[in-house]
């Protein structure tokens, strides 16, 4: 059983730029959730897919949008890229959208640098 | 007022000592807890977690809930050099698809 794999590592984009960054969940887990983690900050809640659709979102603009796909992977797209986008990026997947009560478990992430 | 609230520290623990990391969180109705340990420049790794008043424990962490007072801990016995770490406390509602992350303490055990 793999776990929950992000591409890529690292990236360094310039402002107003667009980036796509992937998720591969843990096998056997339909849920998806993107979360953003600037440095010295917890991780704030960007979106959650479940079955291929939006399941919650957190306060972020529409800028930033998702998708997942019919093997639950799913990809993070953000447009017209800001300095203040700089952040670790993490993906976690889990089973049973809503209603589960367990933790996630996060992928390594992705580091994206904005300059 | 922030939904997740930890001092961000840095808390200082002599190798062996007792380290104890405390959360409060403002939604009453949250029913999960967590917490995540977080290395430099790592992702959060999820140590704990605890739905029922009371304690829990696992080998060296103990979680603590108290839902009248709306707080959550973490006791580390024994700490370890590689104990230091940014430790994030995290809640939920069952019925919302979001886990909820304080800023993190940050943690260092000096030998």
């Amino acid at each position: 059983e793999t776990g929950v794999t992000q591409s890529p590592t690292h990236l360094i984009k310039t402002r107003g730029q667009q980036v796509t960054l992937r998720c591969s969940s843990q096998s056997g887990h339909n849920t998806v959730s993107w979360y953003q983690q600037a440095l010295g900050q917890g991780p704030q809640f960007i979106f959650q897919y479940y079955r291929e659709e939006e399941n919650g979102r957190g306060n972020f603009p529409p800028r930033f949008s998702g998708l997942q796909f019919p093997n639950y992977s799913s990809e993070l797209n953000v447009n017209a890229l800001e300095l203040d986008d700089s952040a670790l990026y993490l993906c976690a997947s889990s089973l049973g959208g809503t209603n589960t009560h367990y933790g996630y478990t996060f992928g390594s992430g992705t580091r994206l640098t904005v300059v | 007022q922030k939904e997740v609230e930890q001092n961000s520290g840095p808390l200082s623990v002599p190798e062996g000592a007792i380290a104890s990391l405390n959360c409060t969180y403002s939604d009453r109705v949250s029913q999960s807890f967590f917490w995540y340990r977080q290395y430099s420049g790592k992702s959060p790794e999820l140590i704990m977690s605890i739905y029922s008043n009371g304690d829990k424990e696992d080998g060296r962490f103990t979680a603590q809930l108290n839902k009248a007072s709306q707080y959550v801990s973490l006791l580390i016995r024994d700490s370890q050099p590689s104990d230091s770490a940014t430790y994030l406390c995290a809640v939920k509602r069952n019925s919302a698809s979001k886990i909820i992350f304080g800023s993190g303490t940050r943690l260092s055990i000096r030998p």
